[in-house]
């Protein structure tokens, strides 16, 4: 019964270079999450999957930032030339399907520091 | 999007209830109320969650008013790993996706 695993758990990157954080979510789950965390807020909505389509990117907040889910398991969120406001925490959720009901089982995140 | 209104901090003695208020007056006929909780450097745990019938799970009861505009989580006797911020949510029906919208949550100190 593994949960949502995220790699890595710490990234530091200075500023202008390109990052990747992993996800690897709850085997079966259909839906997957991407949030922003930062320090001492909520978590913010980034984009959605549901398998391997993207359906929403609206929170993206550049075109930095780039995610995929090709084969509908594993994502990835890539950030090309990284800014300090880049630092944060990103967790990853995923959920059993598209269903309204469904609870969403966050990982611990990759807390992303940016020099 | 129906909002939540949530106190900024609560504390509550080990050992006793805690009761966290959420307030979500603007909340539609199909919105569900969720809690989830967040112990630092850890992602959101999932709580519980209401449509409009009071709720309880293993870690929680949920009690929803007849209006549905406020509800309150109830952790009957508090620990100290209770200490957290929990986040009251209305699950907000978006494109595709529903996603969470997280607020600024209650910041739960549980004292010894």
């Amino acid at each position: 019964g593994a949960g949502v695993s995220q790699s890595p758990r710490y990234k530091v990157a200075k500023r202008g270079q390109d990052v990747a954080l992993r996800c690897d979510p709850i085997s079966g789950h259909v839906s997957l999450f991407w949030y922003q965390q930062a320090l001492g807020q909520g978590p913010e909505f980034l984009t959605y999957f549901q398998n391997e389509a993207q359906l929403d990117k609206s929170g993206l907040p550049s075109d930095r930032f780039f995610a995929e889910r090709p084969e509908g398991s594993v994502s990835t969120l890539k950030i090309q030339r990284t800014q300090k406001e880049d630092s944060a925490v990103y967790l990853c959720a995923s959920s059993y399907d598209t269903g309204f009901t469904q609870p969403q089982h966050f990982g611990d995140g990759t807390r992303l520091s940016i020099l | 999007d129906a909002k939540t209104t949530q106190p900024p901090s609560m504390d509550c003695a080990e050992g006793r209830a805690a009761n966290l208020p959420c307030n979500h007056s603007t909340i539609s006929g199909n919105e569900y109320v969720y809690w989830y909780r967040q112990i630092h450097s850890q992602g959101p745990q999932y709580i519980i969650h209401g449509l409009k019938n009071n709720e309880t799970n293993e870690m929680a009861s949920l009690i929803i008013t007849e209006d549905r505009k406020s509800s309150t989580l109830i952790l009957p006797h508090a620990t100290l790993r209770d200490t957290a911020v929990y986040y009251c949510i209305v699950r907000v029906r978006q494109n595709y996706g529903q996603n969470f919208v997280f607020g600024p949550g209650t910041r739960l100190s549980v004292l010894p």
